[in-house]
């Protein structure tokens, strides 16, 4: 199945330092979503997105539908230890279909 | 409390067996999915279900089988036919087939 191309596949930071990374896609969809996983544990949504040019904050959290539908990032400001985890981008072509197509995730590592 | 149970949360299993994982939920949603997650890896869609008695393939089926006899219950079977099914196996819910899915919080199985 199609992959989303999400970046950086990394990241170590120092706690205060913002982060941002992004996803990419040949295809339009209609919703993007953004996942937390932490290790061992199930994708917990963080910001959900369902309109081309959408800016959603949830906290220290933003997240931009693309204005083409074929992008999405997402923001976390001043970053604190229990951000560490995995971030997964997910697309949704809604009505036309049901599957989520994800990406392959960020690592975060976030150093005190 | 509503939410998705998933059990066991770890599974041993010898070659050549065949395997059930559990997926219960009680938020009363219409959908629900089965998602492997490999080391490093986005996730991978193995069967869907967008009503109670239907199912239907995902992008790497081979190998599975599934049931849905109740809007509560999504078991996934690893059969003998998978030849690799050491992994990390998520089950998902959502209202309908196009709202947002929410996880469970994973079954990992290993082969002995």
């Amino acid at each position: 199945g199609q992959q989303l191309n999400q970046s950086p596949q990394s990241m170590f930071i120092q706690e205060g330092e913002d982060v941002s990374m992004n996803c990419t896609s040949s295809s339009i969809f209609n919703t993007w979503l953004w996942y937390k996983q932490d290790p061992g544990e199930g994708p917990v949504l963080l910001i959900a997105l369902y309109k081309a040019g959408e800016l959603t904050s949830n906290g220290r959290l933003t997240a931009q539908f693309g204005i083409t539908r074929k992008d999405s990032f997402l923001n976390i400001s001043a970053s604190i230890p229990s951000d560490v985890g995995i971030y997964f981008c997910a697309g949704q072509r809604g009505a036309s279909g049901s599957r989520l197509t994800f990406g392959e995730g960020t690592q975060l590592t976030v150093n005190p | 409390d509503g939410g998705i149970t998933q059990s066991p949360k770890y599974l041993f299993r010898k070659e050549g067996q065949n395997v059930t994982l559990s997926c219960e939920q009680n938020l009363n949603h219409d959908a629900m999915y089965w998602y492997r997650q490999d080391p490093g890896q986005g996730l991978r869609l193995i069967y869907y279900s967008q009503i109670v008695n239907d199912f239907q393939k995902g992008d790497i089926a081979e190998g599975y089988s599934v049931s849905r006899e109740k809007k509560e219950s999504f078991p996934l079977t690893v059969t003998s036919a998978q030849k690799n099914p050491t992994a990390f196996y998520l089950c998902a819910s959502s209202i309908t087939s196009i709202e947002t899915q929410y996880f469970g919080p994973g079954t990992r199985l290993l082969v002995l």
